[in-house]
């Protein structure tokens, strides 16, 4: 089975303009969650969607954004760019029979965005 | 927010010992997994260990949980160089439904040959 992808694998932005960043999840799986990584303030989650709902949300100001499509594969959004958000995003996905089962989840190599 | 606090935030060993690494959080889980992550690429699963658990083996790797205490310990037996990476645990915490991890702040693994 193909692992999660994630494109671009880097990107670099200006201030001010908006990114879109895309995850396949593994097949079968219909859980897709976000993650932003910093030195600064580690491993903080951004949102999580099942089935094209979002289910879950972190702490994160509404520049950030996200959807599901059908089939599964997602994207997210960072409008309005600023320097915090250089950052790496990863995303996972998980196998999950219902939104409220649990399961290990399983990361793409993330996408690397440099804001400038 | 960051839910676990790890400990040591960085272990140096000789290859061939055990490393130990423990991790404490801050409210009521489902279940307590830990990752490994190679120099800022994506995270690797290792072993998922559920609340109702104590402990849990997984080849080299041996995981124990202890709630009353709100700790957890991750174990790596006869480490070897390819162990070197950053390993963080993650919660699942009781919020009604969906996946949230919160991870620790990690802690970075050098195996030395």
């Amino acid at each position: 089975k193909a692992g999660v992808t994630q494109t671009p694998r880097y990107l670099i932005k200006t201030r001010g303009q908006q990114v879109t960043l895309s995850c396949s999840p593994i097949s079968g799986h219909r859980s897709v969650s976000w993650y932003q990584q910093t030195p600064g303030q580690g491993l903080q989650f951004l949102f999580e969607y099942f089935s094209e709902t979002q289910r879950n949300k972190g702490n994160f100001p509404g520049r950030f954004s996200g959807r599901q499509f059908s089939n599964s594969r997602s994207e997210m959004n960072v409008s309005t760019l600023e320097l915090g958000d250089s950052a790496l995003y990863l995303c996972a996905s998980s196998f999950r029979l219902a939104p409220s089962s649990y399961n290990e989840q399983f990361f793409g190599p993330g996408t690397r965005l440099t804001v400038l | 927010s960051q839910q676990g606090e790890e400990d040591p935030q960085a272990l140096s060993i000789q290859e061939g010992e055990n490393a130990t690494m423990n991790c404490s959080y801050k409210t009521s889980i489902n279940n307590l997994q830990w990752y490994r992550q190679n120099s800022g690429r994506g995270l690797v699963h290792l072993i998922l260990i559920r609340s109702n658990e104590r402990e849990k083996h997984s080849g080299r790797l041996r995981v124990t949980l202890d709630t009353s205490k709100k700790s957890s310990s991750l174990l790596i037996t006869a480490s070897r160089a390819a162990d070197t990476a950053s390993y963080f645990c993650a919660t699942d915490a009781v919020t009604g439904g969906g996946n949230k991890l919160t991870f620790g702040t990690g802690t970075q693994l050098k195996v030395e040959l």
